[in-house]
């Protein structure tokens, strides 16, 4: 069955540290992982997108690596700031290879920022 | 550029009711899927529309239908409304191979079935 998992379910940090997001899938094949932010009403925003061939993927403060052998993936933020506060959303596209691919999310972490 | 856009923003609904929602893809994008998600969950595939035509489709009953227009718009139907059905409805449109392109997602239209 395939399944998109991640951890933590929810996590508090202080403004200005860094945190780790983890992400394990059982999607197979698959041929690209995105992590997405999402405020609370509304719809995803994506931040990085990595083919099963890339190991990691910068966009800002944020980093996403990919080990598709574990099949795993983190998303990394650093210097965090009180916008970060949102829903982290881990996506694994599963390859049919037909030209439409599928979907598949996780439940998503959700992060708060503190001042 | 005008992203992808839905409506209504809210909807409040009665059981057994029937609702239509709404979805305009981001310009140039031809493919549209749905998604429901309920509070405190991420998002579930409900079906996927390309020219035209319902190619993918979730774990989601019948009473859940779509329609994709020439113009790549598209509409969520749903049938004898429950009260489990209340949810955040999220549009996404892409461009052709899913796989590849980044999906964009709409602002959702937030179902509350009474």
């Amino acid at each position: 069955k395939n399944q998109v998992e991640q951890s933590p379910q929810s996590l508090i940090i202080l403004e200005g540290k860094n945190c780790t997001l983890q992400c394990n899938y059982t999607v197979s094949p698959f041929s690209n992982l995105r992590w997405y932010k999402q405020d609370t009403g509304r719809g995803p925003v994506s931040l990085t997108i990595m083919t099963f061939s890339e190991n990691t993927k910068s966009n800002g403060r944020y980093t996403a690596t990919l080990d598709a052998d574990t099949k795993q993936s983190s998303l990394h933020i650093t210097a965090s700031q009180l916008s970060d506060s949102a829903s982290y959303i881990c996506v694994v596209i599963f390859d049919r290879g037909s030209t439409l691919g599928r979907l598949y999310f996780g439940r998503g972490t959700q992060l708060t920022v503190w001042p | 550029d005008a992203g992808v856009t839905q409506s209504p923003t809210h909807l409040i609904k009665t059981r057994g009711q029937q609702v239509t929602l709404r979805c305009s893809p981001k310009s140039g994008h031809d493919t549209v899927s749905w998604y429901q998600q309920a509070l405190g969950q991420g998002p579930q595939f409900i079906f996927q529309y390309y020219e035209e035509e319902e190619r993918q489709r979730g774990n989601f009953p019948d009473r859940f239908s779509g329609h994709q227009f020439p113009n790549y718009s598209s509409e969520l139907n749903v049938n004898a409304l429950l009260l489990g059905d209340s949810a955040l409805y999220l549009c996404a449109s892409s461009l052709g191979v899913a796989g590849t392109d980044t999906q964009y997602f709409g602002p959702g239209t937030r179902l509350t079935v009474l």
